[in-house]
């Protein structure tokens, strides 16, 4: 069984400031990490994936995320915030092993940057 | 930049009436989802699909809901008699070797 928690559901940051989006997951089998982030009316968009590689994984729009096996964590950061940073981020685990494996999501965060 | 698309955006119905949601994959992709998200709670897996049959399904995924790959590029999901529980914001997704699922816009349903 797998599980993911998102710590925070509302996060609120000033624009330039540190993003930090907490992800802790419950897994067992190895997993693999995904965050997804949706914007207001939009489908989810990947932003960055773990598939047991690098424990430190780069995504799009300057986001970041590393793997701590011993935390059980995959926390998002982004050094620099920007306005259209703001949006709802989802945190998922799957089976690690490939395709055609269900994706098991957090609550989401949602991220307000302000002016 | 190929999508996944998903129609109609918001679907109206009435309890007890049968809705079919149409999702179009990415063309070159062997596996397909449905997933759902009541308002104000999290993404839940519904069903999956491979080689034209079910992978897995959900507790929720009960006899009320089917899915279909009627031409080889529809995936359809239908829920033969709506409940009120039933509205939800509903994504497909599809997924090529070897780990990312695609995820549509989503259809939003109402059920009155």
């Amino acid at each position: 069984a797998q599980s993911v928690t998102q710590l925070g559901s509302h996060v609120s940051v000033s624009e330039g400031a540190l993003v930090l989006l907490r992800c802790n997951y419950s897994s067992s089998v190895p997993p693999y990490l995904f965050w997804y982030v949706q914007y207001p009316n939009q489908g989810l968009q990947l932003l960055l994936k773990y598939t047991s590689a690098a424990t430190l994984v780069k995504g799009i729009n300057g986001f970041e995320a590393e793997f701590k096996k011993s935390e059980t964590s995959f926390h998002l950061t982004k050094p620099s915030a920007h306005m259209s940073d703001a949006a709802e981020y989802f945190c998922a685990v799957s089976a690690a092993g490939g395709s055609n494996y269900k994706l098991t999501f957090g609550k989401g965060t949602l991220l307000t940057v302000n002016p | 930049e190929p999508e996944v698309t998903q129609t109609p955006s918001h679907q109206v119905t009435q309890m007890g009436q049968e809705v079919i949601l149409r999702c179009v994959p990415i063309s070159n992709h062997l596996y397909f989802y449905w997933y759902r998200q009541i308002l104000g709670q999290k993404v839940e897996f519904l069903v999956s699909f491979y080689n034209n049959e079910i992978s897995e399904k959900s507790e929720i995924f009960d006899d009320q809901f089917s899915v279909e790959r009627p031409d080889g590029s529809n995936f359809t999901l239908k829920i033969r008699s709506t409940k009120l529980e039933d509205s939800a914001m509903y994504f497909c997704a599809s997924e090529s070797p070897p780990d990312t699922q695609y995820f549509g816009p989503g259809t939003r349903l109402t059920v009155l």
